[in-house]
């Protein structure tokens, strides 16, 4: 059971334009969200998060956007650039949720072409 | 340095041999976590930990041990290791559920 789902394995987008991953959850306990970002070789590290109090987080370049009644948070990366070019993954952990574990989409690869 | 380290970076191991991987944190952050990365599934969490000497499995805990002694270290063994658990395995930690959780370099693992 998918709990977090990311539907597109990979995306293509040109350098400056607008990237958008998006992210599907199915559990409603899912209070706090978190996009992580994963280059060959190397740990994921985190990029942005958002509370379920919120339906929107911006840091620089990187908006999320989380839309509850749908069950969608979406990545969006204004401009992109080459340097973008790497997996992201969406996570979601819950308050009341055993441990405080973050359960993680399957990723999407993003290519920033030049 | 502070941060969380895995150890090692890479490892083969002949099928059948047991394994540990390390892992350090030095935040003293409460909660820590194993996840193996593969294709085509993402990140699944193995086993987790909320406190020295309370742990819980995760989603894929089949043919894994975990101890957790000290709040620093978390190790993970591989009792009877099996192709199937050829992998990366990553680490993590995290001070809270609303906060970041920060990864280890990770651990690749090859059982031939």
């Amino acid at each position: 059971d998918q709990q977090v789902k990311q539907n597109s394995p990979s995306l293509s987008v040109q350098e400056g334009r607008i990237s958008i991953l998006n992210c599907d959850y199915t559990n409603s306990m899912f209070d706090y969200f978190l996009w992580y970002k994963k280059y060959p070789a190397e740990g994921p590290t985190f990029l942005i998060s958002i509370s379920s109090i919120k339906d929107k987080n911006e840091d620089g370049r990187f908006t999320v956007f989380l839309n509850k009644s749908a069950k969608h948070l979406s990545l969006h990366i204004v401009p992109s650039q080459p340097g973008d070019s790497a997996v992201y993954f969406c996570a979601a952990s819950s308050r009341t949720g055993g441990g405080n574990k973050l359960t993680f989409g399957t990723g999407t690869q993003l290519k920033v072409e030049l | 340095d502070a941060g969380i380290t895995q150890s090692p970076r890479y490892k083969i191991t002949e099928t059948g041999r047991q394994v540990t991987l390390m892992c350090h944190q030095t935040w003293s952050h409460s909660y820590m976590f194993w996840y193996r990365q593969d294709l085509g599934h993402g990140l699944r969490l193995i086993y987790y930990s909320a406190a020295a000497d309370i742990t819980d499995k995760g989603e894929v805990p089949d043919g894994y041990v975990v101890s957790r002694s000290k709040t620093e270290n978390f190790p993970l063994t591989l009792e009877s290791a099996t192709r199937s658990q050829t992998s990366v395995y990553f680490c993590a930690s995290r001070d809270s559920w609303d906060t970041e959780a920060f990864f280890g370099q990770g651990t690749r693992l090859t059982v031939v």
